[in-house]
């Protein structure tokens, strides 16, 4: 089983702040490393596939980077709906996410 | 745009089989790999399985021995079996599909079954 941890567990950020969120894996997934959103209440949405990679709608303000066993997530100007938990995920094996990262309002 | 949406129960005693079923619109069922994915309460997401509309399929090896998915073509849907189920199965069953495997392009709104007697 690959092992994803995220980090920090808890960012608090003020709207217009970079949010900067990292992934890790316990082996190489190369660039096989998705990023979703989940709101309360909701199912998760995918922002980011294949590393780098903004899924169909996703606002430029969110970008994925990292290959191998690191990743990042970055939202460059946090807006008011951004507040939510994010998961990475892997596929390079079978699927498994993160323990996820909440991003909540300062 | 592919919508989907989860039915069954919400309440499963402990030893019976939860089954839920996913409906699927927007799209055929005859393409895209189809999964399910839970999350108990106030907890991450974990992936079940999928099965690909040509019959593969392939699960989440802890749970494996009590899983099965199957696809339903006539109707566009999907089914999730698990069998011999406990408390530790109380979650947030998620129906997703996706272009690649693995990957989760949509989700179902995602339906809470219960186990207790």
């Amino acid at each position: 089983e690959i092992v994803l941890t995220q980090s920090p567990a808890t960012l608090s950020l003020s709207p217009g702040e970079r949010a900067t969120l990292s992934c890790r894996a316990s082996q190489s997934v190369s660039s096989y490393l998705a990023w979703y959103q989940q709101k309360p209440g909701q199912a998760p949405r995918l922002l980011i596939h294949d590393a780098s990679n903004r899924a169909t709608g996703i606002p430029a303000r969110f970008s994925g980077s990292g290959s191998g066993t690191d990743f990042t997530l970055t939202i460059s100007s946090l807006e008011p709906e951004d507040f939510a938990v994010y998961y990475c995920q892997q596929r390079s094996n079978w699927p498994t996410f993160g323990p996820g990262t909440k991003v909540d309002i300062k | 745009q592919v919508q989907l949406q989860e039915s069954g129960p919400g309440l499963v005693k402990p030893s019976e089989t939860l089954s839920l079923t996913c409906t699927v619109s927007g799209g055929s069922i005859s393409s895209y790999y189809w999964s399910w994915i839970r999350q108990p309460p106030g907890k991450g997401l974990e992936w079940i399985g999928y099965m690909y509309y040509s019959g593969n399929t392939n699960y989440n090896p802890s749970l494996r021995s009590r899983v099965t998915i199957s696809v339903d073509t006539s109707r566009n849907q999907f089914s999730l079996k698990l069998s011999s189920v406990t408390a530790a199965d109380t979650a947030v069953y998620f129906c997703a599909s996706g272009h690649s495997y693995g990957l989760f392009d949509y989700w179902g709104q995602g339906t809470l079954v219960t186990v207790s007697s």
